[in-house]
Protein backbone atom coordinates (compact mmCIF):
# COMPACT_ATOMS: atom_id res chain seq x y z
CA UNK A 1 0.00 0.00 0.00
CA UNK A 2 1.14 3.60 -0.22
CA UNK A 3 1.73 5.00 2.74
CA UNK A 4 1.59 9.05 3.22
CA UNK A 5 3.98 11.31 5.16
CA UNK A 6 2.50 14.25 6.80
CA UNK A 7 4.91 17.17 8.21
CA UNK A 8 5.25 19.06 10.09
CA UNK A 9 3.24 16.88 12.65
CA UNK A 10 2.43 20.02 14.32
CA UNK A 11 2.12 24.24 12.66
CA UNK A 12 2.49 27.05 15.33
CA UNK A 13 1.23 30.09 13.69
CA UNK A 14 -0.83 33.40 14.06
CA UNK A 15 -4.07 34.45 12.58
CA UNK A 16 -2.69 36.04 9.13
CA UNK A 17 -0.03 33.72 8.93
CA UNK A 18 0.29 31.96 6.10
CA UNK A 19 0.46 27.87 6.16
CA UNK A 20 2.19 25.39 4.08
CA UNK A 21 1.51 21.84 4.57
CA UNK A 22 3.71 18.69 2.99
CA UNK A 23 2.46 15.59 2.13
CA UNK A 24 4.78 12.87 0.39
CA UNK A 25 3.95 9.71 -0.95
CA UNK A 26 6.21 6.17 -0.75
CA UNK A 27 5.26 5.98 -4.50
CA UNK A 28 3.89 8.11 -7.52
CA UNK A 29 -0.03 8.75 -6.64
CA UNK A 30 -1.35 8.21 -10.06
CA UNK A 31 -3.91 11.07 -11.75
CA UNK A 32 -2.72 13.16 -8.70
CA UNK A 33 -5.56 11.36 -6.88
CA UNK A 34 -4.86 13.13 -3.70
CA UNK A 35 -7.56 14.72 -1.25
CA UNK A 36 -6.91 17.11 1.45
CA UNK A 37 -9.66 17.39 4.79
CA UNK A 38 -9.86 19.32 7.30
CA UNK A 39 -10.95 18.19 10.73
CA UNK A 40 -12.24 20.13 13.95
CA UNK A 41 -12.56 18.59 18.04
CA UNK A 42 -15.95 16.84 17.39
CA UNK A 43 -16.63 16.95 13.73
CA UNK A 44 -16.60 14.65 10.77
CA UNK A 45 -13.29 15.64 8.37
CA UNK A 46 -14.37 18.04 6.05
CA UNK A 47 -13.51 17.64 2.48
CA UNK A 48 -10.92 20.71 1.39
CA UNK A 49 -9.37 19.76 -2.16
CA UNK A 50 -9.07 16.86 -4.61
CA UNK A 51 -7.33 15.86 -7.66
CA UNK A 52 -4.56 17.59 -6.41
CA UNK A 53 -5.82 21.26 -6.85
CA UNK A 54 -9.01 21.63 -7.56
CA UNK A 55 -11.04 22.97 -4.26
CA UNK A 56 -14.49 21.25 -3.10
CA UNK A 57 -17.40 23.18 -3.29
CA UNK A 58 -17.77 26.10 -0.53
CA UNK A 59 -14.08 25.82 0.40
CA UNK A 60 -12.61 29.56 0.58
CA UNK A 61 -10.11 30.85 -2.04
CA UNK A 62 -7.12 31.03 0.75
CA UNK A 63 -7.01 27.11 0.29
CA UNK A 64 -4.72 26.20 -2.10
CA UNK A 65 -3.41 22.24 -3.25
CA UNK A 66 -0.42 21.60 -5.63
CA UNK A 67 2.01 18.59 -6.67
CA UNK A 68 2.40 15.64 -8.54
CA UNK A 69 3.99 12.14 -8.38
CA UNK A 70 5.58 11.79 -5.02
CA UNK A 71 5.04 15.69 -3.44
CA UNK A 72 1.94 17.55 -2.59
CA UNK A 73 0.99 20.54 -0.62
CA UNK A 74 -1.68 22.11 0.96
CA UNK A 75 -1.17 26.37 1.33
CA UNK A 76 -3.47 28.32 3.51
CA UNK A 77 -3.05 32.16 2.24
CA UNK A 78 -3.81 33.95 5.54
CA UNK A 79 -4.98 31.93 8.36
CA UNK A 80 -8.32 32.63 9.64
CA UNK A 81 -9.31 31.49 13.40
CA UNK A 82 -11.42 29.12 12.26
CA UNK A 83 -8.98 27.03 10.51
CA UNK A 84 -6.94 25.55 13.38
CA UNK A 85 -7.56 22.31 13.17
CA UNK A 86 -6.25 18.88 12.01
CA UNK A 87 -5.31 18.55 8.49
CA UNK A 88 -5.07 15.15 6.47
CA UNK A 89 -3.82 14.43 3.07
CA UNK A 90 -5.24 11.00 1.37
CA UNK A 91 -4.63 9.05 -1.99
CA UNK A 92 -7.04 7.62 -4.04
CA UNK A 93 -5.11 6.73 -6.64
CA UNK A 94 -4.68 2.84 -5.49
CA UNK A 95 -6.65 0.60 -3.38
CA UNK A 96 -6.53 0.67 -0.75
CA UNK A 97 -6.57 4.37 -0.06
CA UNK A 98 -4.53 5.18 2.70
CA UNK A 99 -4.36 8.32 4.70
CA UNK A 100 -0.99 10.39 6.20
CA UNK A 101 -0.96 10.83 9.70
CA UNK A 102 -2.08 14.38 9.93
CA UNK A 103 -0.48 18.21 10.62
CA UNK A 104 -2.50 19.93 13.23
CA UNK A 105 -2.13 23.68 12.83
CA UNK A 106 -2.57 25.29 16.20
CA UNK A 107 -2.73 28.58 17.44
CA UNK A 108 0.51 30.13 18.72
CA UNK B 1 -29.94 18.31 2.64
CA UNK B 2 -28.01 15.70 2.07
CA UNK B 3 -27.71 13.57 4.98
CA UNK B 4 -25.56 10.78 5.92
CA UNK B 5 -26.78 8.72 9.22
CA UNK B 6 -24.74 5.66 11.11
CA UNK B 7 -26.01 3.36 13.11
CA UNK B 8 -25.64 -0.13 14.56
CA UNK B 9 -21.78 0.74 16.40
CA UNK B 10 -22.02 -0.23 20.62
CA UNK B 11 -20.06 -3.14 22.56
CA UNK B 12 -18.97 -6.36 21.00
CA UNK B 13 -16.67 -8.74 22.42
CA UNK B 14 -13.50 -10.08 20.32
CA UNK B 15 -14.21 -12.71 17.64
CA UNK B 16 -17.83 -11.34 17.04
CA UNK B 17 -19.77 -9.85 14.76
CA UNK B 18 -21.58 -6.11 14.63
CA UNK B 19 -22.95 -5.12 11.23
CA UNK B 20 -23.46 -1.39 10.27
CA UNK B 21 -25.39 0.83 8.71
CA UNK B 22 -25.79 4.09 7.06
CA UNK B 23 -28.75 5.85 5.57
CA UNK B 24 -28.71 8.06 2.63
CA UNK B 25 -30.98 10.97 2.02
CA UNK B 26 -31.04 14.11 -0.24
CA UNK B 27 -29.30 12.39 -2.69
CA UNK B 28 -29.98 9.85 -5.54
CA UNK B 29 -27.85 7.41 -3.87
CA UNK B 30 -27.35 4.58 -6.44
CA UNK B 31 -25.33 7.49 -8.42
CA UNK B 32 -23.00 7.57 -6.01
CA UNK B 33 -19.63 5.41 -4.56
CA UNK B 34 -19.42 5.10 -1.01
CA UNK B 35 -16.99 4.48 1.45
CA UNK B 36 -16.24 3.38 5.26
CA UNK B 37 -13.50 5.52 7.18
CA UNK B 38 -12.80 4.81 10.57
CA UNK B 39 -11.13 6.61 13.35
CA UNK B 40 -9.50 4.67 16.57
CA UNK B 41 -9.92 6.91 20.03
CA UNK B 42 -6.98 9.61 19.87
CA UNK B 43 -5.84 8.78 16.24
CA UNK B 44 -6.02 9.52 12.68
CA UNK B 45 -8.09 8.41 9.67
CA UNK B 46 -8.36 5.16 8.60
CA UNK B 47 -10.26 4.11 4.99
CA UNK B 48 -11.73 0.62 5.24
CA UNK B 49 -13.35 0.30 2.50
CA UNK B 50 -15.30 1.47 -0.80
CA UNK B 51 -18.35 0.25 -3.12
CA UNK B 52 -19.03 1.62 -6.49
CA UNK B 53 -22.53 2.50 -7.27
CA UNK B 54 -23.77 -0.54 -8.29
CA UNK B 55 -22.35 -2.91 -5.93
CA UNK B 56 -19.79 -4.13 -8.97
CA UNK B 57 -16.57 -3.39 -7.21
CA UNK B 58 -15.39 -2.65 -3.81
CA UNK B 59 -12.18 -2.45 -1.97
CA UNK B 60 -10.96 -3.04 1.25
CA UNK B 61 -8.06 -2.02 3.76
CA UNK B 62 -5.59 -4.85 4.74
CA UNK B 63 -6.33 -4.66 8.06
CA UNK B 64 -9.92 -5.64 7.35
CA UNK B 65 -9.62 -7.65 4.22
CA UNK B 66 -11.19 -10.86 4.86
CA UNK B 67 -13.35 -10.17 7.87
CA UNK B 68 -15.07 -7.02 6.64
CA UNK B 69 -17.75 -7.04 4.16
CA UNK B 70 -19.65 -3.60 2.69
CA UNK B 71 -22.79 -3.88 0.71
CA UNK B 72 -25.26 -1.34 -0.26
CA UNK B 73 -29.04 -1.49 -1.09
CA UNK B 74 -30.22 1.06 -3.66
CA UNK B 75 -33.45 0.57 -3.17
CA UNK B 76 -33.42 1.55 0.91
CA UNK B 77 -30.42 4.12 0.32
CA UNK B 78 -28.55 2.19 2.66
CA UNK B 79 -24.99 1.26 3.47
CA UNK B 80 -23.99 -1.33 5.20
CA UNK B 81 -20.58 -2.85 6.87
CA UNK B 82 -20.88 -6.73 7.75
CA UNK B 83 -18.30 -6.75 10.95
CA UNK B 84 -16.74 -10.47 11.60
CA UNK B 85 -14.12 -11.88 14.03
CA UNK B 86 -13.81 -8.29 15.45
CA UNK B 87 -10.56 -7.30 17.19
CA UNK B 88 -9.55 -4.47 20.20
CA UNK B 89 -7.85 -2.39 17.41
CA UNK B 90 -11.10 -2.55 15.22
CA UNK B 91 -12.39 -0.09 18.19
CA UNK B 92 -13.10 3.06 16.26
CA UNK B 93 -15.35 5.52 14.90
CA UNK B 94 -16.60 4.67 11.99
CA UNK B 95 -17.69 7.09 9.66
CA UNK B 96 -19.66 6.79 5.89
CA UNK B 97 -19.09 8.79 3.74
CA UNK B 98 -20.04 9.98 -0.65
CA UNK B 99 -17.97 10.36 -3.55
CA UNK B 100 -17.98 13.76 -4.53
CA UNK B 101 -19.09 13.43 -8.21
CA UNK B 102 -21.03 10.86 -10.28
CA UNK B 103 -19.17 8.02 -11.68
CA UNK B 104 -18.79 3.98 -12.37
CA UNK B 105 -15.71 3.62 -10.00
CA UNK B 106 -15.20 4.27 -6.45
CA UNK B 107 -11.36 5.79 -7.15
CA UNK B 108 -12.65 8.81 -5.47
CA UNK B 109 -12.09 11.88 -2.58
CA UNK B 110 -14.57 11.68 -0.07
CA UNK B 111 -16.71 14.76 0.12
CA UNK B 112 -20.16 14.04 2.40
CA UNK B 113 -19.68 12.61 5.64
CA UNK B 114 -21.82 10.97 8.11
CA UNK B 115 -21.24 12.02 11.97
CA UNK B 116 -20.17 8.52 12.82
CA UNK B 117 -21.31 5.41 15.31
CA UNK B 118 -19.12 4.17 17.58
CA UNK B 119 -17.67 0.64 17.41
CA UNK B 120 -16.01 -0.86 21.02
CA UNK B 121 -13.95 -4.36 20.65
CA UNK B 122 -13.73 -5.32 24.44
CA UNK B 123 -14.53 -8.43 26.91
Amino acid sequence: EIVLTQSPGTLSLSPGEGATLSCRASQSVSSSHVAWYQQKPGQAPRLLIYGASSRATGIPDRFSGSGSGTDFTLTISRLEPEDFAVYYCQQYGRSPFTFGGGTKVEIK
Amino acid sequence: EVQLVESGGGLVQPGRSLRLSCAASGFKFDDYAMYWVRQGPGKGLEWVSGITWNSGSAGYADSVKGRFTISRDNAKNSLYLQMNSLRAEDTALYYCARAPLLGVSYYYAMAVWGQGTTVTVSS
